[in-house]
């Protein structure tokens, strides 16, 4: 098993261009999750999905669009990045609310 | 909104040291789960506490959860360079919430 895959794992994009964060799982898990690192903030819950078609709002959800038409992908969109979008992004899956398995993350830098 | 404090932010140690992790809040939690984090992945959980006052080993880590779930410890015997890492601490408020986490304590263990 891959467990939780992200795509991709680094990225540059210039102010105002888009771009979609994929995450895969293949763990069969309902619930999944798009959290945002920063230096000295910890984990920061972006937009979250308890099952295929649902998403709903984290603590930090503007600026941000997340899609799961599938049950093993949850993508997070980035309709027109700014400087402050700047972080390393993590995905995860879990089991209801329980342990949560996290990707290796994908480092975003926005110029 | 809930919050969670960890303390201190940053620790570093000698190799055979002992260390205590602080996990707080003014709020109560169903459950409490401790996270490590290496550089350049996700983190991984280490334990989840549901009982006020519970206490659980994990070789060389225990991890305790207060009497009134409001606050959780997470001590290290011994210290050994291989537990170099961020130590973060995520609570589950009520049920069908997501985890918060906290801002997380980096832990430097030299030899």
């Amino acid at each position: 098993n891959a467990g939780v895959t992200q795509t991709p794992k680094f990225r540059v994009l210039k102010t105002g261009q888009s771009m979609t964060l994929l995450c895969a799982q293949d763990m069969n898990h309902e619930y999944m999750y798009w959290y945002r690192q920063d230096p000295g903030m910890g984990l920061r819950l972006i937009h979250y999905s308890v099952g295929e078609g649902t998403t709903a709002k984290g603590e930090v959800p503007d600026g941000y669009n997340v899609s799961r038409l599938k049950k093993q992908n949850f993508l997070l969109g980035l309709e027109s990045a700014a400087p402050s979008q700047t972080s390393v992004y993590f995905c995860a899956s879990s089991w209801g609310y329980n342990e949560q398995f996290f990707g290796p993350g994908t480092r975003l830098t926005v110029l | 909104t809930q919050l969670l404090e960890q303390s201190p932010q940053f620790l570093s140690i000698q190799e055979g040291e002992n260390l205590t992790v602080y996990c707080n809040s003014s709020s109560v939690f169903s459950s409490l789960q401790w996270y490590r984090q290496e550089p350049g992945e996700g983190p991984v959980l280490l334990v989840t506490v549901v009982t006020g006052g519970e206490v659980k080993k994990l070789k060389r880590l225990t991890f305790q959860f207060g009497d009134a779930r409001k606050d959780s410890s997470l001590h290290i015997t011994a210290a050994q360079p291989g537990d170099t890492g961020l130590y973060l601490c995520a609570g589950r408020g009520q049920a069908g919430t997501a985890l918060i986490f906290g801002k997380g304590t980096t832990l430097s263990v030299s030899s």
